[in-house]
């Protein structure tokens, strides 16, 4: 089974509904992050949480929120979609050990807003 | 502001034949350097963590090497199953719990048989 899942995996939405992305983990890892990748723009930060009780905003937080629900549970929320929004999002987790903090990806969404 | 370029956009070569793609960045706080492949509509799969100029992993094909201002990923003996865009990204760290970690845009390999 895979340690990082993201559901749904394909989502095809209209302007102005509210959608949810979630995300679970079974690595036990306490840090869980939202990214969105767009063609040339590459990977950007949405938000990303270091505990249940720890939640920041990334480089693009506007028009998204989020809830860690869980330690091995983030969800992302588009509280009324935009066509812009139409992007692959990806959720990654890591752990708090010293040194650099590997962050390990899972397969993705695809939302598409019309 | 960090920032990490990665070289070329895009490399086409011929199965057998080796080459090496660049990552350059600038900054601060650089506590690692990751490189990640990613094959297309899936997530991107951890390949290595280089903390420290002079430092080489391997992993196949692959070799990754880092100095103070780049890092290289060089690809030996390339096979079309290589084929994939590799990203690099670093992680720089300005106290407390503040970790960031910047991505390149990425280096979209394929490899012809």
């Amino acid at each position: 089974d895979a340690d990082v899942t993201q559901t749904p995996r394909n989502r095809i939405t209209k302007t102005g509904k509210r959608i949810m992305l979630e995300c679970s983990q079974t690595k036990g890892h306490d840090r869980m992050y939202w990214y969105r990748q767009d063609p040339g723009l590459g990977l950007r930060l949405i938000y990303y949480s270091f505990d249940v009780k720890d939640i920041n905003k990334g480089e693009i937080s506007d028009g998204y929120s989020v809830s860690r629900q869980a330690q091995a549970k983030f969800s992302l929320s588009l509280e009324s979609a935009i066509p812009n929004q139409t992007a692959l999002y990806f959720c990654a987790t890591s752990n708090n050990a010293g040194g650099a903090h590997t962050q390990y990806f899972g397969p993705g969404t695809r939302l598409t807003v019309l | 502001e960090d920032q990490v370029t990665q070289s070329p956009e895009a490399l086409r070569l011929q199965e057998g034949e080796s080459s090496s793609l660049n990552c350059s960045y600038t900054v601060s706080g650089l506590r690692g350097l990751f490189w990640y492949r990613q094959d297309p509509g899936k997530g991107p799969e951890f390949l290595f963590t280089l903390y420290s100029a002079g430092e080489e992993k391997e992993k196949e094909r692959l070799k990754a090497t880092l100095t103070k201002k780049e890092s290289f990923l060089h690809i030996t003996a390339p096979k079309p199953e290589d084929s994939a865009t590799y990203l690099c990204a670093v992680q720089t760290y300005s106290g407390g719990s503040n970790y960031k970690l910047t991505f390149g845009k990425g280096t979209l390999l394929t490899v012809n048989p």
